[in-house]
């Protein structure tokens, strides 16, 4: 079974880095089973896939092309997790942020953390 | 990359069944078959109830059944029950090697 566990503050400030960490029990992030993915959920923009990273024999990285000038996904292999970094935040940002594994060869995000409200609000 | 078409919004009756939709391009939905659908009740974490276009996780009811012709792929709920009224997201992988979804369809059990 494998868990996911969301960590990080609910409040950015505008044009501030929005930061989220992601940690992995139950599985690697340099594993081979999957890709390890963030997505976001707010009321006026509905679910959007962010952008993922995953190993093969080195870390590949695929990004939304309406976030791709400003997000990076960061793999932390001592610690088995993996980090999001939105720059430049605007209140357009504010969502339900969500980190998911997703199995290779598939569509099936089988597993997703619980989910962190980030308010980005002076 | 734009995001996959639904209705905004559909409805039925109890008992009745009911047909999604989700129209992409031959750079998504029309070039493979991962397409998946997810059910989303008010702050609640989405739940995956199709995915491989036609392939239900365990645990999701038999009334869920998925399809896919050309670039468009579809959702149907049989049985409608008040419990099924939520908000549905398609999502297709593309030929840029990300996801998109679709805007959401809104499903009210009359």
């Amino acid at each position: 079974q494998v868990y996911l566990r969301q960590s990080g503050p609910g409040l950015v400030k505008p044009s501030q880095t929005l930061s989220l960490t992601c940690a992995i029990s139950g599985d690697s992030v340099s594993g081979n089973t999957g890709a390890w993915n963030w997505l976001r959920q707010s009321p006026s923009r509905g679910l959007e896939w962010l952008g993922k990273t995953y190993y093969t024999s080195f870390w590949s990285y695929d990004y939304a092309f309406f976030v791709k000038s400003r997000i990076t996904v960061i793999p932390d292999t001592s610690k088995n997790q993996f980090s999001l970094q939105l720059k430049s935040a605007t209140p357009d940002d504010t969502a339900v942020y969500f980190c998911a594994r997703q199995i290779h060869g598939s569509s099936l995000f089988d597993s997703w953390g619980q989910g962190t409200l980030v308010t980005v609000s002076s | 990359q734009s995001a996959l078409t639904q209705p905004s919004s559909v409805s039925g009756s109890p008992g009745r069944s009911i047909t999604i939709s989700c129209t992409g391009t031959s750079g998504d939905i029309g070039v493979h078959e991962f397409v998946s659908w997810y059910q989303v009740h008010p702050d609640k974490t989405p739940q995956l109830i199709l995915y491989d276009v036609a392939n239900r996780p365990s645990g999701v009811s038999y009334r869920f059944s998925g399809s896919k012709s050309g670039n468009t792929a579809s959702l149907t709920i049989s049985d409608l029950r008040a419990e099924d009224e939520a908000d549905y997201y398609c999502n297709s992988y593309t030929t840029s090697s990300t996801w998109v979804f679709g805007g959401g369809t809104r499903l009210t059990v009359l």
